[in-house]
């Protein structure tokens, strides 16, 4: 079982509705959370990223950190063509050597006008 | 502000040759860096980390290495390439954190390598 588990999608949406990503994990160790947004053939973006439980809200794009249930979420609202990418989610541990994230596979998302 | 430079952006290379993809970070001093490998259409994977000049920490044995010749400066090497070492390889740095401070890392644009 890997530690961190995405559905791989394609998750495909018309624009304007709410596109909600999830992420489960294993390790109940795990403090940090990162939500990355990768476009085809680039590097992975920094979208957003919160510390322990909680919501976080950055414009149309909401992370939502559920540690009792080891899942966290990204849900973005009036999605736009743009948002078509692949999300990936991150975490890490309190006292990570090296600060290394451990990622889930990556979900693709399709928005479609 | 901070940037990362990844080049080449594209490779193609014959198996058995050797790899030298460079990687270097502008606006900030004494960053952590690291190396990782994507498969079409997976997560990524870490390869090797360095939090500082010469110290290199490998994830994954493989018939990769890694070298910091300078601060803000990384690469990935091969003496002999294989056809399994095909894929995109990114580079990414963070600020060095310790303790409860989250520093999440930042990426390149990758270097998609293709072995013949």
């Amino acid at each position: 079982q890997k530690e961190v588990e995405q559905d791989p999608g394609p998750l495909s949406v018309p624009e304007g509705a709410i596109v909600s990503l999830n992420c489960t994990y294993s390790n109940s160790a795990f403090q940090y959370f990162m939500w990355y947004r990768q476009y085809s053939r680039k590097g992975p973006e920094l979208l957003m990223y919160t510390y322990s439980s909680g919501n976080k809200e950055d414009g149309r794009f909401t992370a939502q950190v559920d540690k009792s249930s080891k899942y966290i979420s990204l849900f973005i609202r009036d999605s736009q063509p743009s948002d078509s990418a692949t999300y990936l989610c991150a975490m890490r541990l309190i006292k990570a050597a090296g600060n290394k994230l451990t990622f889930g596979g990556g979900t693709r998302v399709l928005v479609k006008p | 502000s901070q940037t990362i430079h990844q080049w080449p952006a594209t490779l193609v290379q014959p198996v058995g040759s050797p790899l030298s993809l460079e990687c270097t970070v502008e606006g900030t001093s004494n960053p952590n860096l690291y190396w990782y490998r994507q498969a079409a259409g997976r997560g990524l994977q870490l390869l090797f980390y360095s939090i500082g000049i010469g110290q290199i920490s490998s994830e994954v044995p493989q018939n990769l290495s890694a070298s910091r010749p300078q601060d803000r400066q990384f690469i990935l090497s091969s003496k002999k390439l294989l056809l399994s070492d095909s894929g995109f390889y990114l580079c990414a740095w963070s600020v060095q954190s310790f303790g409860t401070s989250n520093q999440p890392q930042h990426f390149g644009d990758g270097t998609r390598l293709s072995i013949l």
